[in-house]
């Protein structure tokens, strides 16, 4: 089983910050890692796919590399939109699996 | 626009069953491969079973197999977990989700509001 470890589990950034959020997988899983957004009270939804293909409708200011093991999700340009819970997942082998996820804030 | 509302959850003693439905909407389901996840107060989410597009495969992670049963009705749009002998740690919100991909292989995508199951005596 692929374990994902996610950090930070929180972070508090000001509007127009350039945010990131790590995930280091136990080992390697090519670039099957797909990223996900989660506001409060909706439906997670995808943002990034394969590690760094963004999801058509989603702003380019989300950024997704990384292969192998260590994968990052960037946020350019914090708008207050982006506070939500974000966590990453691995398909690459079953079970998939997921990070802890990293609750961000917007000051 | 894909909709997934999922139904079924409450309060269930240890040891007891449940049936979590989930009703799909704005998409043809029946060509999408469809999966459960949860998650548990304060932890990330968990991926739990896959099931093929016609029924005819299903996956679980190995804390719920034999326990938990993936299942579809394509003519109802809708999607099934049968959960027995339920246990503390089952206590979460289950989310039901599309997978990605025509071979089932990319992961979840498109997923619902969830629905809360709590295991407590």
């Amino acid at each position: 089983e692929t374990t994902l470890t996610q950090s930070p589990a929180f972070m508090s950034a000001t509007p127009g910050d350039k945010v990131t959020i790590s995930c280091k997988a136990s080992q390697d899983i090519d670039d099957d890692v797909n990223w996900y957004q989660q506001q409060p009270g909706e439906a997670a939804i995808p943002i990034i796919q394969d590690a760094s293909t963004l999801v058509p409708g989603v702003s380019p200011r989300f950024s997704g590399t990384g292969f192998g093991t260590d994968f990052t999700l960037t946020i350019y340009d914090l708008e207050s939109e982006d506070a939500a819970y974000y966590f990453c997942l691995q398909h690459d082998n079953l079970p998939w699996t997921f990070g802890q996820g990293t609750k961000v804030e917007v000051k | 626009e894909v909709q997934l509302v999922e139904s079924g959850g409450g309060v269930v003693q240890p040891g007891g069953s449940l049936r979590l439905s989930c009703a799909a909407s704005g998409f043809t389901f029946r060509t999408y491969w469809m999966s459960w996840v949860r998650q548990a107060p304060g932890k990330g989410p968990e991926w739990l079973a896959n099931i093929k597009r016609d029924g005819s495969k299903t996956s679980y992670v190995d804390s719920v197999k034999g326990r938990f049963t993936i299942s579809r009705d394509n003519a109802k749009n809708s999607l099934f977990l049968q959960m027995y002998d339920l246990r503390s740690e089952d206590t979460a919100v289950y989310y039901c989700a599309t997978v990605r991909g025509d071979t089932g292989d990319y992961g979840v995508d498109y997923w619902g509001l969830g629905t809360l199951v709590t295991v407590s005596s």
